[in-house]
């Protein structure tokens, strides 16, 4: 099993809609969440942190469900701006690992 | 505040021949990393710096790939010999802290984007 897996896609979804994207890991002892965007040809960079009790950016929402072992990212009123790559990224003790990402395309 | 420089941004070699690639952190930032990013793929961390001492180097390959941080400020990545597979995006991160304190976000350079033909 990999440390940390993610659904490629790519999610193809029309402007507007809600779209979520989870990702599992299997190390129970990671310590912190996040979520990177990446745009095409372009490096990675932070999107939000992952809290445990789950938080909230704009049209962003992030959770965390340790005892399942997964993250989400839930994206509402999709633009076409969001089109991307979302990796997540998970840390445990001295380790970061990446997940190989989910490629996000809005239609408009 | 400047961000994570790297350079060269494209390099084309043949393969066996090498190829050097140096990051520059944010200023006062402790801990460096490098990846390689193939395409379709999340970035994999190669190696890791708390400063000038390696922290993590278990995924780098090691007979052909050498990396150092001297000073504890600016990173090379070698590769001698370069191989067909070695194409990929070479990306340097810094960020603040140390690795025994909680993890916070990693700043990422523009990457080096090499072909091995």
């Amino acid at each position: 099993r990999k440390e940390v897996e993610q659904d490629p896609g790519p999610f193809n979804v029309p402007e507007g809609a809600t779209v979520a994207f989870n990702c599992t890991y299997s190390n129970s002892a990671s310590q912190s969440f996040f979520w990177y965007r990446q745009d095409c040809r372009k490096e990675p960079k932070l999107l939000m942190s992952v809290y445990s009790s789950g938080n909230e950016d704009g049209r962003f929402t992030a959770q965390l469900n340790r005892a399942s072992q997964y993250i989400s990212l839930l994206i509402r009123d999709s633009k076409l701006s969001d089109s991307a790559t979302y990796l997540c990224v998970v840390w445990g003790y001295q380790k970061v690992t990446f997940g190989t990402g989910t490629k996000l395309q809005v239609i408009p | 505040e400047a961000g994570v420089a790297q350079s060269p941004r494209y390099k084309i070699i043949e393969k066996r021949q090498s190829v050097a690639f140096w990051c520059n952190p944010i200023s006062g930032h402790a801990t460096l990393y490098w990846y390689q990013q193939i395409l379709g793929q999340g970035p994999k961390l190669l190696i890791q710096f708390q400063n000038n001492g390696v922290v993590d180097d278990s995924q780098l390959p090691k007979d052909r790939f050498s990396a150092e941080r001297l000073k504890g400020v600016d990173s090379t990545l070698k590769i001698q010999p370069a191989k067909l597979e070695d194409s990929a995006v070479y990306l340097c991160a810094t960020r603040t802290g140390t690795f025994v304190s909680s993890y916070n976000e990693q700043f990422f350079g523009p990457g080096t984007r090499l072909t091995v033909l």
